[in-house]
């Protein structure tokens, strides 16, 4: 059964680094697109960015360049969404999905479970 | 920022329809998906290039899109449709960048 399993939630202070994880199990990552999608306490859904862990092709949201890295590392059908200096702003809910295509027909149609990021000081 | 509108609410008695639009002024040009998001849940699925349902989606849900207006359609609504509903789609600069609209939250009582 295909699974997308992201990394436990996170209890983090201003100012400090984080990289949460997206593993897919029972298919290759390689062969998908990967995004990260923001879901702020009642607010909607945001798209940050997608990566083809292939060959690491990147597109980011404007909204979100400059915040954010995502990486993969298509040895261990892993991607990644890391931040150097987390704000209290980024407090959120934050899931991984996997896409066939990463242009204008992305079709998200598994999702991780989402990882909770809370930065409190 | 290109952006998506949708309606902030719709109620809707159950068995009767409910209709979620979606405005965007790429989507004359790009295909419109739809995202169905129960309290504490993963997003899922439900409509996806305009019109097309999803193995598992029950018949009920359906999808258009004319101009720049996309519409979800719930036939015979079910208390357990009760979700938010977020429309997608991509605007039309060269790098595909992703939108989600607003959100719609639907109401079955």
């Amino acid at each position: 059964e295909v699974q997308l399993v992201q990394s436990g939630a996170e209890v983090k202070k201003p100012g400090e680094s984080l990289k949460i994880s997206c593993e897919g199990s029972d298919y290759s990552l390689t062969n998908y697109w990967i995004a990260w999608v923001r879901h702020m306490p009642g607010k909607g859904l945001q798209w940050m960015g997608i990566i083809y862990p292939g060959d690491s092709h990147t597109i980011y949201s404007p909204s979100f360049q400059g915040q954010v890295t995502i990486s993969a590392d298509k040895s261990i059908s892993t991607a990644y969404l890391q931040w150097s200096s987390l704000k209290a702003s980024d407090t959120a809910m934050y899931y991984c999905a996997r896409s066939l295509d990463g242009g204008d027909r992305q079709n998200f149609d598994y999702w991780g479970q989402g990882t909770l990021v809370t930065v409190s000081s | 920022s290109y952006e998506l509108t949708q309606p902030p609410s719709v109620s809707v008695s159950p068995g009767q329809t409910a209709r979620i639009t979606c405005s965007g002024d790429a989507l004359p040009k790009k295909y419109a998906y739809w995202y169905q998001q129960k309290s504490g849940q993963a997003p899922v699925l439900v409509i996806y290039e305009d019109s097309k349902r999803p193995s598992g989606i029950p018949e009920r849900f359906s999808g258009s899109s004319s101009g720049t207006m996309a519409t979800l359609t719930i036939s015979g609504a079910q208390v357990e449709d009760e979700a938010d509903y977020y429309c997608f789609s991509t605007d039309s600069s060269g790098d595909h960048g992703g939108v989600f609209g607003t959100g719609t939250k639907v109401t079955v009582l």
